[in-house]
């Protein structure tokens, strides 16, 4: 299984810090996700990172990638109350079907 | 915003009853997803399906069935609910041609099985 592993799993922050989650994962991938779940409701695609990329940015979020490690970071800057979250990061193989982490719960702190 | 829609969002059945979770997506995606979710826990993959009549069975063993006969709707089905299957129901879609893997979600389907 190549499962992404995140951690911290669980974190808390006051609004404006920057939050950084990290996720491993096991084998070779394509591409790798980052999503987000409000308590009780769907997942939300943010931001996708291909294997061959090191960093990526859109608004407030950064991911990194190192695939010699098998890890990537995702970084929230300035965070809000609203940011309040679970945060999954998934490895898409080969065949891009897609394996999730346990997640990151995000407590943002007004 | 994704155009995924599941119902029933919130289910409370006794034990033995048969259920269906609905999913329909207005987005003509060819490839759709179940993922079970225990709160608080990664998502399993227990079923996907890579276009109508094409249905396999994913990471996670389960007792539930899909079926796919039309691209919009890929409903999931237990024919005989128990405890044990108390857990939310997660449907996605993803885009065709781009082989990317990005997946829209519905807003879930939570069960509880008394």
């Amino acid at each position: 299984s190549q499962q992404g592993e995140e951690d911290p799993q669980a974190l808390s922050i006051q609004e404006g810090e920057n939050a950084t989650m990290n996720c491993s994962y096991k084998t070779s991938i394509n591409n790798l996700q980052w999503y987000r779940q409000n308590s009780g409701r769907g997942l939300v695609h943010l931001i996708l990172i291909r294997s061959n990329e090191r960093e990526k940015h859109s608004g407030r979020l950064r991911v990194t990638l190192d695939t010699s490690k098998k890890s990537s970071s995702l970084l929230i800057t300035a965070s809000r109350a609203a940011d309040t979250a679970s945060y999954f990061c998934a490895a898409a193989g080969s065949n891009y079907k897609l394996t999730f982490g346990k997640g990151t719960l995000l407590t943002v702190n007004p | 915003e994704a155009d995924i829609y599941q119902t029933p969002r919130y289910l409370v059945i006794g034990t033995g009853k048969k259920i269906t979770l609905e999913c329909s997506q207005t987005m003509g995606h060819d490839k759709m997803y179940w993922y079970q979710q225990d709160p608080g826990m990664e998502l399993h993959l227990i079923h996907y399906s890579y276009g109508v009549n094409s249905t396999e069975k994913g990471d996670l063993s389960s007792e539930s069935t899909v079926s796919r006969i039309r691209t919009e709707h890929f409903p999931l089905t237990l024919e005989s609910a128990r405890p044990s299957h108390t857990s939310q129901y997660l449907c996605a879609s993803s885009l065709s041609g781009t082989n990317t893997g990005e997946l829209f979600f519905g807003e879930g389907s939570r069960l509880t099985v008394l």
